[in-house]
């Protein structure tokens, strides 16, 4: 069976520390891999993706996300946090055609 | 503006009473799909389609029905809501292997 895992329901962090929210993936083959983010009472936003090539991957608004192959994760980060990072972040898989969501991850940024 | 455009954003309705949440998008995609979202589930496929006319089961496919007959167009039909099908719901479109983009959702309430 496919699985998008986030292991913490919510993340905490002040203001310019950096900042992780995890994912772990098992699906079979070589997925694509995206993070997206949702803002109260809209749509998700796509932040980045990983196909193939460098394991860093950069994206939208500083994010940035680490792929590990042997430990199948893919954590998103960002150097210096925003209290306008304050959202609802998805770790997500594409594998044969699906798409697979992970629960979420409340992310807090206090000032 | 490329966009996803979900009718209606709110809807209350009774059980058994046959519903269609219409979806649209501006940007030529081959790849559609809906989605609900339920807490601490995070978002779950329901039906995704490849194309006109080509559809095919999410992970959570029951009481819903779709059809595609035209590119732009990917409406959600329930034939009997029930109570279990309260949920937030989400259309997103894209480019197969590509980025979703999301409608704002439509937030549906069966008595």
């Amino acid at each position: 069976a496919q699985s998008v895992a986030q292991p913490e329901d919510q993340v905490n962090v002040a203001e310019g520390n950096p900042l992780t929210v995890k994912c772990t993936y098992s699906v079979s083959g070589n997925p694509y891999l995206f993070w997206y983010v949702q803002y109260p009472n809209r749509g998700l936003q796509f932040l980045l993706k990983y196909i193939t090539g460098d394991n860093l991957v950069k994206g939208s608004y500083g994010f940035e996300a680490e792929f590990n192959k042997s430990q199948t994760s893919f954590h998103l980060k960002k150097p210096s946090a925003l209290v306008s990072d304050s959202a609802l972040y998805f770790c997500a898989v594409y594998n044969f055609n699906k798409f697979y969501f992970g629960s979420g991850t409340k992310l807090n940024v206090k000032p | 503006e490329a966009q996803v455009t979900q009718n209606p954003r709110y809807l209350i309705t009774v059980t058994g009473k046959k519903l269609t949440v219409t979806c649209s998008q501006n940007m030529n995609h081959e790849y559609m799909s809906w989605y609900r979202q339920d807490p601490g589930l995070g978002l779950r496929q329901i039906y995704y389609s490849m194309n006109v006319e080509v559809t095919d089961k999410g992970d959570v496919p029951e009481g819903y029905k779709v059809s595609r007959k035209e590119k732009r167009n990917f409406p959600l039909i329930l034939e009997s809501p029930s109570p279990n099908q309260t949920s937030l719901y989400f259309c997103a479109s894209s480019q197969p292997r590509q980025p979703q983009h999301f409608g704002d959702g439509t937030r549906l309430s069966i008595l």
